[in-house]
This record gives C-alpha cells, sequence and structure tokens, in this order.
C-alpha cells in the first residue's frame, strides 16, 4: 500500500533550465507534504515544505505547488544548477499532535543535471 | 550547533548478534524519529519517541526490535537475533515540539548482516 508515489525512478535536466519533479498521494487525511534531497551515503535534508491550506510555497530556487483536487505535488528547481543533482524524495504526514514529523515517504526520483 | 548525530556509521553483524544503533537528536529537540531505508527503496516509518516514551511504534516489526529514548543520553534502537533481511540504512530524525519546517536527518547507520 504505497501511499505517496514518485512515478519516475529518474530525471535528467541540462543545467540552467526547469527541473520539475512529481509526487502523488492517496491518503486524503496528509495535510503537511515536505521535500527532502539526499546524496549518497548521506542522510536526507530538508528542502522546502507546504501546508494543505496554501497552493504553493517558494523558496529561492524551488517553488513546491500543491494541487489537493488531484492529490499531487510537484517540486521546481529553476534555473537547476549540478549541485542539485541528487535522489529527492517526497514525504507526507496527518496532522494533530501525534502526527508531527511521523513521514510517509516516496520511493524517490534520481535527479541528474547535465552540464 | 551539532546536527542529529547517529553512531556508529557503519555496523556488521552475524547472524544472530544484536544490533544497537544511537541517535543524539539536535539541542533543544525532543522528538526523535527511526525509519529504515531498505535497498531501491524510500524509508519507511519504524518508531516516533519523546523523552522515556514511546509515542508510535505503528512501524516497528513485532519481534526483536525495541527502541527508548530515556531521559539522559541517546535514542537507541536494538534489534536482537539479526537475520540477513535486517541489512538496510537506519536514519534517525529529530524535530522540535512544534511541527516547524522538516526533520532533521542524521547521517543514517548502515547495518550488514552477513
Amino acid at each position: 500500500d504505497q501511499q505517496v508515489k514518485q512515478n519516475s525512478p529518474s530525471l535528467s535536466v541540462q543545467e540552467g533550465r526547469i527541473s520539475i519533479l512529481n509526487c502523488d498521494y492517496t491518503n486524503s487525511m496528509f495535510d503537511y507534504f515536505l521535500w527532502y534531497k539526499k546524496y549518497p551515503a548521506e542522510g536526507p535534508t530538508f528542502l522546502i515544505s507546504i501546508s494543505s491550506i496554501k497552493d504553493k510555497n517558494e523558496d529561492g530556487r524551488f517553488t513546491v505547488f500543491l494541487n489537493k483536487s488531484a492529490k499531487h505535488l510537484s517540486l521546481h528547481i529553476v534555473p537547476s544548477q549540478p549541485g542539485d543533482s541528487a535522489v529527492y524524495f517526497c514525504a507526507a504526514s496527518a496532522g494533530g499532535p501525534q502526527g508531527a514529523q511521523k513521514l510517509v515517504f516516496g520511493q524517490g526520483t534520481r535527479l541528474t543535471i547535465n552540464p | 550547533n551539532a546536527g542529529v548525530m547517529q553512531n556508529p556509521r557503519h555496523l556488521v553483524r552475524r547472524r544472530g548478534q544484536e544490533a544497537r544503533l544511537r541517535c543524539s537528536p539536535m539541542k533543544g529537540h525532543s522528538h526523535v524519529y527511526w525509519y529504515r531505508q531498505l535497498p531501491e527503496e524510500g524509508l519507511k516509518f519504524m518508531v516516533y519517541l519523546q523523552k522515556e516514551n514511546i509515542i508510535d511504534e505503528s512501524g516497528m516489526p513485532k519481534e526483536r526490535f525495541s527502541a527508548e529514548f530515556p531521559k539522559e543520553g541517546p535514542s537507541i534502537l536494538r534489534i536482537q537475533q539479526v537475520v540477513r533481511g535486517d541489512s538496510a540504512a537506519y536514519f534517525c530524525a529529530s524535530s522540535p515540539s512544534h511541527r516547524a519546517g522538516g526533520a532533521f536527518f542524521g547521517q543514517g547507520t548502515r547495518l550488514t548482516v552477513v
């Protein structure tokens, strides 16, 4: 039962262009969504998050869009840089004081930025 | 301000031995989470602890696995009588008492059972 899905295992983008990573979820109780970036042999690094009361959140080169009706979110990186090459994980949590940061992760998308 | 510290980074155990993984949360963080990542998969939630309390252990296998977060000292994930299927990367994350941004992850412990 994969509640959070990243259907693209890999993505290759030219440096300077926009990278778009997609994520779908099935659990309508999720109310908080996060993107993490992970390099090999390291832990995930938090990138950006969005609450379900919003449809967009922007932080520098990173923007996350949330479409609640479609249960879909996406991460846009523009312009893409070689250092962005990593595995990106989408994660979601259901709220309430017990929910906190108990996260359900997607399988990850490996992003490669080509010079 | 040190981040989440996990040790050891790599751990090799023979089948049947015990594995003890340690996690020191970030300063000021009272919530600790353990996740497991099997090869080619995403991270899977195991357990959520606050000081001296297990809040949610719904992701923990029913047998051989236990976790604690004592009043003093690091959080410990213990795996007894390890089997080859326990080989994975185990990540610890911590967060403050309220939801503020994302949880911060340690670098993980890679457990290999031979």
